[in-house]
């Protein structure tokens, strides 16, 4: 079935540090991926998707290459800041054909905290 | 666009007891999900609709679980017979249905069953 794994955390950063969160995943079919994050008290949101290999996302300074060969989706920021402190989702959507498509299949999720 | 509301944001009940929960969609959306997030996980499938037809359900939705959405519009999730492993966040979802369209999260019901 579909997977998706994500580096162990929590992760805690200075404030302007480089962030890296690992993502991998398998698929029986050719994926979409996304990365949701959900900041304390609010729903999950969409940050940014890659929808075929070699796709770019990005969205609020974070970027996330699709790599087919390693089946790795990535999530980069240059700089972080204290306001990006949240819980990082790794997902995945496979087009069945027809009608199954959208059901995500999500990471364990990672814990971000980001210090002054 | 008011987002997805869910109701009630938080349910306590005791082990045995009934409990509804209600989601109202985007209301250009006609695709609806329901995920189940526990503690240190990631949210997991449990069912979606398509309009007013159901047209997939988890494994993890065993029968004491049921979802309606009646006109197309507003879904609800009713639990019977509640175990403490029902004891999680209830999220409910909902995007416009076509490729890659993004789906947009309400706040979830948390539920605690005593």
């Amino acid at each position: 079935g579909d997977s998706v794994t994500q580096m162990e955390g929590p992760v805690t950063l200075s404030e302007e540090a480089f962030l890296t969160i690992n993502c991998t995943y398998t698929a029986t079919g050719y994926p979409s991926l996304f990365w949701y994050v959900q900041y304390p008290g609010e729903g999950l949101q969409l940050l940014l998707k890659a929808t075929k290999a070699d796709d770019k996302g990005s969205n609020k300074g974070f970027e996330a290459t699709y790599r087919k060969e390693t089946t790795s989706f990535h999530l980069e920021k240059g700089s972080v800041q204290v306001s990006d402190s949240a819980v990082y989702f790794c997902a995945l959507s496979v087009w069945a054909g027809g009608t199954s498509y959208g059901k995500l299949t999500f990471g364990q999720g990672t814990i971000l905290t980001v210090h002054p | 666009d008011t987002g997805v509301s869910q109701d009630p944001r938080h349910k306590i009940t005791k082990r045995g007891q009934n409990v509804t929960f209600r989601c109202d969609p985007i209301s250009e959306h006609n695709r609806l999900y329901w995920y189940r997030q526990t503690l240190g996980q990631g949210p997991e499938f449990l069912t979606y609709f398509q309009n007013e037809a159901q047209l997939e359900k988890s494994r993890l939705l065993s029968d004491r679980f049921s979802a309606e959405r009646p006109k197309g519009s507003f879904s609800t999730l009713e639990i019977q017979r509640t175990e403490q492993g029902d004891s999680a966040m209830y999220l409910c979802a909902s995007s416009l249905g076509v490729p890659n369209s993004p789906l947009h999260f309400g706040n979830g019901t948390r539920l605690t069953v005593t």
